[in-house]
């Protein structure tokens, strides 16, 4: 079965501070890796995603994201976090869709608090 | 491309009700989710429909609960004689397939409340 374990539940960081927050997956095949972006009382805003090819995805809003099989994680990243950034972050595992849809598995959310 | 429209926006009824709510998918997408989302918690898969068949339901999806999408367009999820414990934000997700990979698109969500 598959599964996201994000550790760290809450995360203050300056306004300006490179961001790290971090997303450890388990799949037994090739995963299909995402991160979106939830604001308060919002849906989902999809941030990047890593199917296939290079290792670090470009997403939007300045992120990135680097797939390392070895360490089944797909840390997301942002060199200058901005006061606007502040929301709760979800890794997701979906499924390669080898003839079927792609569930998604999503990790518990980190709550990024950004200080002025 | 309007994005993917969930109505209502909140819903608060009492235990023991029934209660439908609706998705509307970006047009060109044949594949529709719906997830559960509880406080503190990330969305859970609930079902899944490409064009007008349901093709996978979890088990969080009891007999209670049913989903349908008539002419493969937009979708509705109802719950029969609603519990408290089913007081969450549902999110409904437009599924964009390419070669590539299945990319979800989700909408605003509805956000159920049952005293």
């Amino acid at each position: 079965a598959q599964s996201v374990t994000q550790p760290d539940i809450h995360i203050t960081v300056s306004e300006g501070a490179s961001l790290e927050l971090r997303c450890n997956y388990s799949y037994g095949a090739t995963p299909y890796l995402f991160w979106y972006v939830q604001s308060p009382g919002q849906g989902l805003q999809l941030l990047l995603k890593y199917f296939s090819g290079d290792t670090l995805v470009q997403g939007i809003k300045g992120f990135e994201a680097e797939f390392k099989r070895s360490q089944s994680s797909f840390n997301l990243r942002k060199p200058s976090v901005h006061w606007s950034d502040a929301a709760e972050y979800f890794c997701a595992v979906g499924r390669a869709p080898s003839g079927g849809g792609n569930k998604l598995t999503f990790g518990t959310g980190t709550q990024l608090k950004v200080e002025l | 491309d309007t994005g993917v429209s969930q109505d209502p926006r909140h819903k608060i009824t009492k235990r023991g009700q029934n209660v439908t709510f609706r998705c509307d998918p970006i047009s060109e997408h044949n594949r529709l989710y719906w997830y559960r989302q509880t406080l503190g918690q990330g969305p859970e898969f609930l079902t899944y429909f490409q064009n007008e068949a349901q093709l996978e339901k979890s088990r969080l999806l009891s007999d209670r609960f049913s989903a349908e999408r008539p002419k493969g367009s937009f979708s509705t999820l109802e719950i029969q004689r609603t519990e408290q414990g089913d007081s969450a934000m549902y999110l409904c997700a437009s599924g964009e397939t390419s070669g590539s990979g299945d990319t979800q698109y989700f909408g605003p969500g509805t956000r159920l409340t049952v005293l």
